[in-house]
């Protein structure tokens, strides 16, 4: 079973409008988890961090849901800019190891 | 702030070539790793190190090999290059605590 699953899309979303990506991850005892943003071709840059409380940052809210060992992301009022691939990240403080999810392709069209 | 350096940016190699893929980087970061990158399996853990002298295999290291003898530089060495080692390659590193990645820009690898 991979340690982070994500459904890789592609989302085709209109302007402005509001899209939502979840991710599972499947080591119970995962301790960090993070939304990575990557565009074609460039390296991965860090998005949010995401916070048990749950986190907002603009027109971006992280949520983690332990129980369900889920992890989301929700992108308010799309713009243009945010066409990209969206990647899942968990720590599992078990070896200072990283895993990846494949990556979810987000197109906003006009 | 140069951060995370690597070089080349990209490579060609024929099979059976040796070669190794530079990282360097600059803010004393304890922790480095290597990921490669291809189409529909995301980012895939090469090899890793927490510190000076430390080094440990990850999800794909076969085909690969580490050292670190500096805090600020962790290179890749490919033995011997075979087509499945086609892909992105990206250097990491991380701070203390490991709560963020900082990445370098990538190296785009092809072996013929």
């Amino acid at each position: 079973r991979k340690e982070v699953e994500q459904d890789p899309g592609p989302f085709n979303v209109p302007e402005g409008a509001t899209v939502a990506f979840n991710c599972t991850y499947s080591n119970s005892a995962s301790q960090s988890f993070f939304w990575y943003r990557q565009d074609c071709r460039k390296e991965p840059k860090l998005l949010m961090s995401v916070y048990s409380s749950g986190n907002e940052d603009g027109r971006f809210t992280a949520q983690l849901n332990r129980a369900s060992q889920y992890i989301s992301l929700l992108i308010r009022d799309s713009k243009l800019s945010d066409s990209a691939t969206y990647l899942c990240v968990v720590n599992p403080r078990t070896g200072n190891q990283f895993y990846f999810g494949t990556g979810t392709s987000l197109t906003v069209i006009p | 702030n140069a951060g995370v350096t690597q070089t080349p940016k990209f490579q060609v190699l024929k099979t059976g070539q040796s070669m190794t893929l530079q990282c360097a980087q600059d803010m004393n970061h304890e922790y480095m790793s290597w990921y490669r990158q291809d189409p529909g399996m995301g980012l895939r853990l090469i090899h890793y190190s927490v510190g000076a002298g430390i080094t440990d295999q990850g999800e794909v290291p076969n085909g690969y090999n580490v050292s670190r003898s500096t805090t600020e530089d962790f290179p890749l060495r490919l033995l011997s290059a075979a087509p499945s080692q086609t892909s992105v390659y990206f250097c990491a590193s991380s701070p203390p605590g490991a709560e963020k990645l900082f990445f370098g820009s990538g190296t785009q690898l092809s072996v013929l």
